[in-house]
C-alpha cells in the first residue's frame, strides 16, 4: 500500500512569514495526526482528526497554527506568522481508527525559521 | 497522566553485541506500549507493540521487548546488533483514551 505522503520535504522561511504543509494519509485511514518533532525531542502531538473532525488540538498554538482536513482525506497545517522556535520536523501520521491501530508516519517536513 | 522515560539519549554497541534500550513508563490505567524506529530523514516506523496479550513481544528486524508491570518497564532488546540498526528509537505509551505520548528517544550507534 502507498504510505503517508507529505510535502514539501524541506522549507526555509524567515520569521513572521507564513508556511503550509500538506499531508495525504493512507487510503481508508480515518484518523490523521500532525506531530511536531523538535531536534533532540520526541514527537509532540499538535492535532488529531477523526475523519474531518478535530479530536484533540490541546497542544496546538492556536494563535499561529491552524489545520484542516477537507473531506476527511488530505490535510494541511499552516503557521502564520512563524517564530524561530517553530523550527522542527512536522510529521503527519494516519491510522485506521482512534483505537490502538498502529500509526503510519510520513517522512516529515523539515522547517527552518531564520 | 502518562509519561515515558528513556534512559540514555545515546547508546553505542559493537556489531554483533547485545542491544538494550531502556524505557520506563507511567500510566494511571493499563497501558499500551510501543517502540518506534526513525532512520535519518525519515518518519517513524513501528517496531513492536504491547497490547495486554503476551508480555514478551516480538517485532520486526529481530527486536523484542518485555513488559514488566512490577518494574513499569518495557525495554527493547536485540541479541546481535547489525550496522543497519543504527537509528533513533522511541518508546511510546497510550493509556485509556489518552493520546500517544513519546519519550525523548535513544540514538543507537553501531561500532564496526
Amino acid at each position: 500500500e502507498a504510505g503517508v505522503a507529505q510535502s514539501p520535504r524541506y522549507k526555509i522561511i524567515e520569521k513572521r512569514q507564513s508556511v503550509a504543509f500538506w499531508c495525504n494519509p493512507i487510503s481508508g485511514h480515518a484518523t490523521l495526526y500532525w506531530y511536531q518533532q523538535i531536534l533532540g525531542q520526541g514527537p509532540k502531538l499538535l492535532i488529531q482528526f477523526q475523519n474531518n473532525g478535530v479530536v484533540d488540538d490541546s497542544q496546538l498554538p492556536k494563535d499561529r497554527f491552524s489545520a484542516e482536513r477537507l473531506k476527511g482525506v488530505d490535510s494541511t497545517l499552516k503557521i502564520q506568522p512563524a517564530k524561530l522556535e517553530d523550527s522542527a520536523v512536522y510529521l503527519c501520521a494516519s491510522s485506521l481508527d482512534r483505537g490502538n491501530s498502529p500509526l503510519h508516519f510520513g517522512n516529515g517536513t523539515r522547517l527552518t525559521v531564520t | 497522566a502518562q509519561s515515558v522515560t528513556q534512559l540514555g539519549s545515546h547508546v553505542s554497541v559493537s556489531e554483533g553485541a547485545l542491544v538494550l534500550l531502556r524505557c520506563n513508563y507511567s500510566s494511571s490505567v493499563p497501558p499500551y506500549l510501543f517502540w518506534y524506529v526513525q532512520y535519518p530523514n525519515q518518519g517513524l516506523q513501528l517496531l513492536l507493540k504491547y497490547t495486554s496479550a503476551a508480555t514478551l513481544v516480538k517485532g520486526i528486524n529481530g527486536f523484542e521487548a518485555e513488559f514488566k508491570k512490577s518494574e513499569t518497564s518495557f525495554h527493547l532488546t536485540k541479541p546481535s546488533a547489525h550496522m543497519s540498526d543504527a537509528a533513533e528509537y522511541f518508546c511510546a505509551v497510550r493509556g485509556g483514551n489518552e493520546k500517544l505520548t513519546f519519550g525523548t528517544g535513544t540514538r543507537l550507534t553501531i561500532i564496526p
